[in-house]
């Protein structure tokens, strides 16, 4: 099956500096999805982005299909910011997501 | 709003106990999956359904069953507790097709003793 992998492992901000975070993929994909899960274990979704570029807010993520990578920008951190990212994909016909071991990210004061 | 509600957040059980993980969602999605996360291991899937009744496996079923009687509940089963089955359990559940409006539950986090 796919390989989802993600980098850095682990990430420690302080609050107003910006930040990438990188996930590769090993096959070609239909869907790319980024989450974040919160000190509390709750997983949100951030991003649905197979391709091109798309922006939230303080987030925007990138997504190059055939050079088989995305990217998840985080600007002007907050401590609210803190938590686990995940990137997910999904490759052929199937339904199920396939996720990268994450980004533990904490942002300080 | 709409959720995924998983039914316990802190659960203990014994080694040798059946243990059953309730999930129940309310946005008439066809696909309802578990998941369990580990600390360096990201989320690994245990099971699915995308249908009433169906399932299949995932990457890590060994140890687990699961049930799907309507479409909007989710049961994981563990037969016979072990202690490497501690771990946080994750619900989703999502759309047909290309994985979109995947939504998660809060989680279960089962200590096995």
């Amino acid at each position: 099956g796919i390989q989802v992998e993600q980098s850095p492992p682990d990430l420690i901000l302080q609050e107003g500096a910006n930040s990438t975070l990188r996930c590769n993929f090993s096959d070609s994909v239909n869907n790319l999805q980024w989450f974040h899960q919160n000190p509390w274990g709750q997983l949100i979704n951030l991003f649905y982005i197979p391709s091109g570029t798309k922006q939230n807010g303080r987030l925007s993520a990138t997504t190059v299909a055939t050079e088989r990578y995305s990217l998840l920008y985080i600007s002007s951190s907050q401590t609210t910011d803190s938590g686990v990212y995940f990137c997910a994909a999904l490759t052929g016909g199937g339904n199920k997501l396939t996720f990268g071991t994450g980004t533990q990210l904490k942002v300080e004061l | 709003d709409v959720k995924v509600t998983q039914s316990s957040r802190y659960l203990v059980k014994r080694t040798g106990e059946k243990v059953f993980l309730e999930c129940v969602q309310d946005m008439d999605h066809e696909n309802m999956f578990w998941y369990r996360q580990d600390p360096g291991l990201g989320l690994r899937l245990i099971y699915f359904s995308y249908d009433v009744k169906m399932k299949e496996k995932g990457d890590i079923p060994e140890g687990y069953s699961v049930s799907r009687e309507k479409k909007e509940r989710f049961s994981l089963i563990l037969e016979s507790a072990s202690t490497n089955q501690t771990s946080m359990y994750l619900c989703a559940s999502s759309f047909w097709g290309e994985g979109r409006g995947y939504t998660f539950g809060s989680g279960t986090r089962l200590t096995v003793v």
